[in-house]
């Protein structure tokens, strides 16, 4: 079946421009995952989504970050006034559920991001 | 609070050797525990993960993985490398006390297997 997909693949944009970057989960995944990962580094969250709220978004950085869930599934991340400082690869994953045997993550191919 | 440590940046294996990648963990209550695996310009993969019961977990691509609560360690195994598992490994755990579903992810160990 279908797994996660992220769009676009690759961004690149001009320091103080907005962005955002969309994320489709796998059908039927109720939770879902935004990260980011710099070089060298591992995934760092960011915010979750169960359903449509976000259920906890502390590791977004400053309030230029936010994230959308709308209908709960699709999900955008949006980034305003962007800074040199925000380039990196943004992940999105899915899960089943929470807990247990349904909270494997499956992630997407990222979307790169490049701040000039 | 929950951390995971990977203490080796590089693991460098001759085909056909078994490979160990090593990974710790620190958490208040019992842990979830989870291998990913990244080739290049993609995203992870999962592995495998140990929730509860055994403490030997196998997973996909012949990879397994062992438990070990006295020692804090859920250490990756396979007994011999291909060439192909050339990659960077992350090892992630969670924290089952204090209702976060957060995982955490170490810095990530890039496995090499030479022909």
């Amino acid at each position: 079946g279908a797994g996660v997909s992220q769009t676009p693949s690759n961004k690149v944009t001009e320091k103080g421009k907005y962005v955002e970057l969309r994320c489709d989960p796998i059908s039927g995944h109720t939770a879902l995952y935004w990260y980011r990962q710099s070089l060298g580094q591992g995934p760092e969250f960011l915010i979750y989504f169960q359903g449509t709220g976000a259920a906890d978004d502390s590791g977004l950085p400053n309030d230029r970050f936010f994230a959308v869930r709308p209908e709960g599934s699709v999900s955008t991340l949006k980034i305003q006034r962007t800074e040199r400082g925000d380039s990196a690869v943004y992940l999105c994953a899915s899960s089943l559920g929470l807990a247990g045997s349904q909270e494997t993550q499956y992630f997407g191919p990222g979307t790169r991001l490049l701040v000039l | 609070a929950q951390s995971v440590a990977q203490p080796e940046d590089q693991v460098n294996v001759a085909e056909g050797n078994p490979l160990t990648v090593k990974c710790t963990y620190s958490v208040s209550g019992n842990p979830y525990l989870f291998w990913y695996v990244q080739y290049p310009n993609r995203g992870l993969q999962f592995l495998l993960k140990y929730i509860t019961g055994d403490n030997l977990v196998k997973g996909s691509y012949g990879f397994e993985a062992e438990f070990n609560k006295s020692q804090t360690s859920f250490h990756l195994k396979k007994p011999s490398a291909l060439v192909s598992d050339s990659a960077l490994y992350f090892c992630a755990v969670r924290d089952m006390l204090g209702g976060s579903y957060i995982p955490t992810f170490g810095r990530g160990t890039s496995l090499i297997v030479h022909p």
